[in-house]
This record gives structure tokens, sequence and C-alpha cells, in this order.
């Protein structure tokens, strides 16, 4: 079984500062990683996924995450955030071969003008 | 671009009445999922199916849940009597089975009072 953990329920940064969001998962098998966005009284849309490959993916809107099997950490940073940014980030796995996602319980990244 | 449509967005039934969420997938994808998470919690699996079936259900999929996809092209969650607890807001998603990407709804939130 997979579970994922983000421990940061909010992150609150000034606009244009960095930002990091973090991500740890913990599987017996290997994974596929994902971060999903949902703006306020949006959907869910996928910012990025980790399938195989290069650890670093870029991803929509300027977010990148990298991939550190050694950690099991999948952290999703952005060099200079905007207002725009203001939303709820969701890290999920979801176990090679099955498209069942687990969810972490989500980061409110709050944006400080 | 393709989406995936959740009607309707709000739902407000009374306790220990039927509701029908209604999903509309993407057309040509196989693999189709219902999420629902509840205010402030986790987003949780609750449903799988593919190729007409269900492949995979939660815990919290019993006896009051049932999917169908009527005519092949709109996917349905019923919830035969429903309790205060199933109040949340509820996720379908497709996924086309050539990449795992999932292509999430806007979601249907739903109050039981």
């Amino acid at each position: 079984a997979q579970s994922v953990t983000q421990l940061d329920s909010q992150v609150p940064v000034f606009e244009e500062a960095p930002v990091e969001l973090r991500c740890n998962y913990s599987s017996s098998v290997s994974v596929y990683l994902f971060w999903y966005v949902q703006y306020p009284n949006q959907g869910l849309q996928l910012l990025l996924k980790y399938l195989s490959g290069s650890t670093l993916v870029k991803g929509i809107n300027g977010f990148e995450a990298e991939f550190n099997k050694s950690q099991t950490s999948f952290h999703l940073r952005k060099p200079s955030v905007h207002i725009s940014d203001t939303a709820e980030y969701f890290c999920a796995v979801s176990a090679e071969g099955n498209y069942q996602l687990i969810w972490g319980a989500g980061t409110k990244l709050i944006i400080k003008p | 671009e393709p989406e995936v449509t959740q009607t309707p967005s709000h739902q407000v039934t009374q306790m220990g009445q039927e509701v029908i969420l209604r999903c509309v997938p993407i057309s040509n994808h196989l693999y189709f999922y219902w999420y629902r998470q509840i205010l402030g919690q986790k987003v949780e699996f609750l449903v799988s199916f593919y190729n007409n079936e269900i492949s995979e259900k939660s815990e919290i999929f019993d006896d009051q849940f049932s999917v169908e996809r009527p005519d092949g092209s709109n996917f349905t969650l019923k919830i035969r009597s429903t309790k205060l607890e199933d109040s949340a807001m509820y996720f379908c998603a497709s996924i086309s089975g050539q990449t795992s990407e999932a292509f999430f709804g806007q979601g249907t939130r739903l109050t039981v009072v």
C-alpha cells in the first residue's frame, strides 16, 4: 500500500519569493508521482508528474518538482510566486500499473502581497 | 481541449434521499474514477470502472453506492439513501490508458441536511 504525507497544511509566502511545498511518500512498489492544483471553487488540475527518466520534472505555471528516491520525496518548487498561485496543492501517488491515486492532505499556498 | 464535465455543481438533499451525480468523461478514455473529499480531509478513492464494470472499490463504497455508464457516455454515481456524513465534494476522473494522467471534473458539492 502507498501513503502520502504533506507536512505543511499552509505555506504563507510573499509575492515574488520562492516556495517549496513538501511531499513524502511510502510504498513497497515503484510509484508514479503527481502534483495537482485546486484553485478556489474549481476542480483538480494536473501540475506535473513523474513517471520515469529525469528526476527533475517541469510543469505548468513555472512549477517544477524533483523526485528523490532515497528520501522518498517529491517536493514542489517555484522560484518566484505570483498572487495567482494562491490555491491548494495536492501531492498524489499511484503504484506502477495502477491508475488509482493516493492523496496527501493538501497544502494551501497563501501569497502575501 | 477535451474536459470532464460534472453535474450538478451543487446538490443539497435531505437525509435518506437518493442522489445521482453525473459525469461526462473524455470520449476516448477507458478508465473512470470517483473520488470524494470531505471538507478539511484528504481526497479519498471511491471506485474505479473499466470495461463497463467496477474494477476496484474502497471500503467507503458500500451497498448504498452504485455506479453505471448507461449510455456509453455518462458515468453516474448513485447514493441510495444519503447520510449526513456523505456531505463532500465528489470528483469524477477519466484516464485514457495511453497515459496515466487523470483528468478531473470540477466536482459536485453534495450537502446532506
